[in-house]
């Protein structure tokens, strides 16, 4: 089954400054890929996805970037705020009809003022 | 907007005790499930179901059983709860779509409820 690896499991920048993190599969059949972000007592929320078609999609501050051939893909947070500090999840799925997805361990992030 | 809502925030249960955890949502999704995060494990799926009485062990089902009776509603059980199953659990949601309509499989999820057993 598939198997998603996440990095680092925390991270602490400089308000300003940019963020990247990256995660691994294991299944080359996975064909998208979402990213969660997680605030303290809240459930996960959908920040961005991206599909096996597309290498990068970006929203304003932040993108993802997919690297199919290396079964690889990134978050990428520019111009980092205090409100960007939250657990980050990523997660790959096959696809389907009930779209289960398989999540990274996650990445807290915090932002220092 | 979409609305997961759990039950509880906070549960403290008893070993042995027969917990029965809720979920509920206002979107008419067909799917749901049910997981489980711990820190450093991240979330872990328990359970799924994509339509009424239809139920589909996830990555770690032992221990646990659910029930859907109706589509808005997604029941986790713990028959003889442990303090192994000391945890945050999550409920989600999400539409059926076929994957080449473009849909982006969002998971919708409830805030968590916290069970500690003591």
């Amino acid at each position: 089954g598939e198997n998603v690896e996440q990095h680092p499991s925390t991270l602490s920048v400089q308000e300003g400054d940019s963020a990247v993190i990256k995660c691994t599969y294991s299944d080359s059949a996975s064909n998208y890929f979402p990213w969660y972000k997680q605030e303290l007592g809240k459930g996960p929320q959908l920040i961005i996805d991206i599909r096996s078609n597309v290498g990068e999609k970006k929203d304003q501050r932040i993108a993802v970037t997919l690297n199919k051939t290396a079964k690889h893909f990134s978050l990428h947070i520019t111009e980092t705020q205090p409100e960007d500090s939250a657990v980050y999840f990523c997660a790959a799925s096959w696809g389907g009809s009930q779209g289960n997805l398989i999540f990274g361990k996650g990445t807290k992030l915090s932002v220092k003022p | 907007d979409v609305k997961v809502t759990q039950s509880s925030r906070y549960l403290v249960k008893r070993t042995g005790e027969k917990v029965f955890l809720e979920c509920v949502q206002d979107m008419d999704h067909e799917n749901m499930f049910w997981y489980r995060q711990d820190p450093g494990l991240g979330l872990r799926l328990i359970y799924f179901s994509y339509d009424v009485k239809m139920k589909e062990k996830g990555d770690i089902p032992e221990g646990y059983s659910v029930s859907r009776e109706k589509k808005e509603r997604f029941s986790l059980i713990l028959e003889s709860a442990s303090t192994n199953q000391t945890s945050m659990y999550l409920c989600a949601s999400s539409f059926v779509f076929p994957f080449e309509a473009g849909s982006s499989y969002e998971q919708y999820f409830g805030p968590g409820t916290r069970l500690t057993v003591t």
